[in-house]
């Protein structure tokens, strides 16, 4: 079964550092890419970056400069690493699986980073 | 990097009612475009792919179309369980882009 699993801290203070684990199972790393998907509270879903297949990555260009996305495959896992958060970070994280032609699927239930001080 | 537009932002229907929900694209994606609904406190559901692909298990009162850059999801008789926030995706350039939204609610 194709599971996506989102984990990391509930808060986070301003200025610094997110850091999120994607755990997959069912499928390989190196055979799907791997994206994340978030949406600030109360506002519409933005595209955050993506793990590829075969490793390469690729970023919002608003989020690019506080972003960065690794994995370790022997593990199954996608990394989310961004800095400098601010309050208007706040909001729920997915991450998903692509399979081409904008077709995500299935999606992670979502973990919800809160901002604050 | 590619500007999706979509329109309306809101919309209210009534039951059996069709209606229709537009995406344009700031340039040609082909059809690496679906759609997703999402309710409330829930992760987003795919609804269409390559612009006119039904998602297994989706209702065929769902359906995609394309014209151009145009892209558009249409439900046919507007159910109950319709109501949520619509969203269109491009996936045919990193990065990936999403529509604003469609609110859609029920008469």
């Amino acid at each position: 079964q194709v599971q996506l699993t989102e984990s990391g801290p509930g808060l986070v203070h301003p200025s610094e550092t997110l850091s999120l684990t994607c755990t997959v199972s069912g499928f390989s790393l190196t055979g799907y890419s791997v994206y994340w998907v978030r949406q600030p509270s109360g506002k519409g879903l933005e595209w955050m970056g993506r793990m590829r297949y075969n490793g390469d990555t690729s970023y919002n260009s608003a989020l690019k400069s506080r972003l960065s996305i690794s994995r370790d495959t022997s593990k199954n896992q996608v990394f989310l690493k961004m800095n400098s958060l601010q309050t208007d970070d706040t909001g729920t994280y997915y991450c998903t699986r692509d399979r081409g032609f904008g077709w995500y699927s299935p999606w992670g239930q979502g973990v919800m980073v809160t901002v604050s001080s | 990097d590619i500007q999706m537009t979509q329109s309306p932002a809101s919309l209210s229907a009534s039951l059996e009612e069709i209606v229709t929900i537009t995406c344009q694209a700031s340039q040609d994606i082909g059809n690496w475009l679906a759609w997703y609904q999402q309710k409330p406190g829930k992760s987003p559901q795919l609804l269409i792919y390559g612009a006119t692909s039904l998602a297994d298990g989706v209702p065929s009162r769902f359906s995609g179309s394309r014209s151009g850059t145009q892209y558009s999801l249409k439900i046919s008789r507007l159910q109950v369980e319709d109501p949520g926030i619509y969203y269109c995706l491009q996936g045919y350039s990193a990065p990936n882009t999403f529509g604003a939204g469609t609110k859609l609610e029920l008469k």
